[in-house]
């Protein structure tokens, strides 16, 4: 079974500043897609940014981007220029080709100081 | 479009009760999935449907919870009779896949479901 791992319950960052959180993951699946999620205090889920297993560039979106690292099963998000509305929880998470449901880390709880 | 749309978005009731909840998904997404949230056991996927045919439940907790996709723009999950452990949020969400991709899953703003 697929397995998604958070090791960081909480980090915070300063505004302005850039900060990484983690994920890893476990599966024997060749292809499959990776997502980070956020939630913020209104406990909507957002798409922040996906990521294909078979592509080797790294997804971009605006301040955020990502590491994948394949050999590593190793997906961290990387937030730049932290601004005050980033804070969220943010879940990573897992799912194979084909519209399998999402298999979700335990989420890492971000707090943006001013 | 507006989105997935659930319903409601709190419910509080009394241990014993039969609650419903309702989902509309993006008009056109063929995928509709329920996820429940709760501290303990973070987000944890219930059941999911194709084409309004249920794939998988094995997710579901347990005969106290079934859930029903009667046609392409409707679902309910359904707790009878609910119990205290059944408070969370409970979330929809729905997708749809282009061949040989795997498209993204757009979440409703979930309901918070508190069992007294």
């Amino acid at each position: 079974a697929q397995t998604v791992t958070q090791s960081q319950p909480e980090m915070s960052v300063q505004e302005a500043e850039t900060v990484t959180l983690s994920c890893t993951y476990d599966t024997s699946e060749s292809n499959y897609y990776l997502f980070w999620y956020k939630q913020p205090p209104s406990r909507q889920m957002i798409l922040v940014i996906r990521q294909e297993a078979y592509k080797q560039q790294n997804a971009t979106e605006n301040r955020f981007s990502v590491n994948f690292q394949k050999a590593a099963k190793s997906f961290s998000l990387k937030i730049s220029d932290s601004q005050l509305g980033d804070t969220a929880m943010y879940f990573c998470a897992f799912t194979n080709s084909g519209n399998t449901p999402l298999v979700f880390g335990k989420g890492t709880r971000l707090s943006v100081i001013a | 479009d507006a989105g997935v749309i659930q319903s409601p978005r709190h419910e509080v009731t009394e241990m014993g009760q039969e609650v419903t909840l309702r989902c509309k998904p993006i008009s056109g997404h063929d995928y509709l999935f329920w996820y429940r949230q709760t501290m303990m056991r973070g987000l944890e996927l219930l059941i999911y449907f194709n084409n309004n045919v249920p794939i998988d439940d094995s997710g579901m907790p347990e005969d106290r919870f079934s859930a029903k996709m009667p046609n392409a723009s409707f679902s309910t999950l359904k707790i009878q009779p609910s119990e205290p452990r059944d408070s969370a949020v409970y979330f929809c969400a729905s997708s749809f896949p282009l061949w040989g991709s795997t498209d993204t899953q757009y979440f409703g703003p979930g309901t918070r479901l508190t069992v007294l």
